[in-house]
């Protein structure tokens, strides 16, 4: 089967970073987007690995290794519009596969 | 551009009835994705289009459920008849030539089936 783990929710404070982690277990794996959704909104795509290794987007950094099936995104200087869902979705074939979402509150 | 469009942006109907949703995708995109969105099940892959062809359609819950995107500009999702488990957000995404890497996504249609 194909299926994606990431933590349901996260906590963190305004100006900490934080890590949300995702394995995945997919056929046909070709590389691993990450997404942002507001309560109410739509998702918004954040970050693409392809390759293995750290792809930085500002605030925001995502990061896939391969051989162990996993990836992250590091969100650094965390601001309050920060809150809200993260998810990782992997690439196979044409298409996402999405994991649940990780729900992150970022308290002042 | 103004990106992805649906309507209507809620639908509240009754069992049985036939709900059609509609999505306009990014002009110049290739690709289109129906979605749908639930607390219990999370964001899954209905369908995708490219270039207008149905590529995939396994997500797809039942025959109850149709797609079709008869140009480039305009793609429908019906269901009928609809049963209340239909409740949802339902989310059309376009993207470009890179498939499914960037995808962006319309504001979505919230369904109710009473």
């Amino acid at each position: 089967g194909q299926s994606l783990e990431q933590p349901s929710e996260v906590t963190a404070v305004e100006g900490a970073i934080v890590q949300i982690n995702c394995t995945y277990q997919t056929s046909g794996f070709y590389g691993l987007s990450w997404y942002q959704q507001h309560d109410g909104g739509a998702p918004t795509f954040l970050s693409y690995n392809g390759l293995d290794g750290l792809e930085e987007t500002g605030r925001f950094s995502s990061f896939l290794s391969r051989s162990d099936s996993y990836g992250y995104l590091l969100l650094q200087e965390l601001q309050m519009k920060d809150s809200a869902s993260y998810f990782c979705a992997a690439i196979q074939g044409g298409k996402l596969i999405f994991g649940q979402g990780t729900e992150l509150s970022v308290k002042p | 551009d103004a990106g992805v469009i649906q309507s209507p942006r809620h639908e509240v109907t009754e069992m049985g009835q036939e709900v059609t949703l509609r999505c306009k995708p990014i002009s110049g995109h290739d690709y289109l994705f129906w979605y749908r969105q639930t607390m219990m099940r999370g964001l899954e892959l209905l369908i995708y289009f490219n270039n207008n062809v149905p590529i995939d359609d396994s997500g797809m819950p039942e025959d109850r459920f149709s797609a079709k995107m008869p140009n480039a500009s305009f793609s429908t999702l019906k269901i009928q008849p609809s049963e209340p488990r239909d409740s949802a957000v339902y989310f059309c995404a376009s993207s470009g030539g890179q498939g499914a890497i960037e995808q962006f996504f319309g504001p979505g249609t919230r369904l109710t089936v009473l």
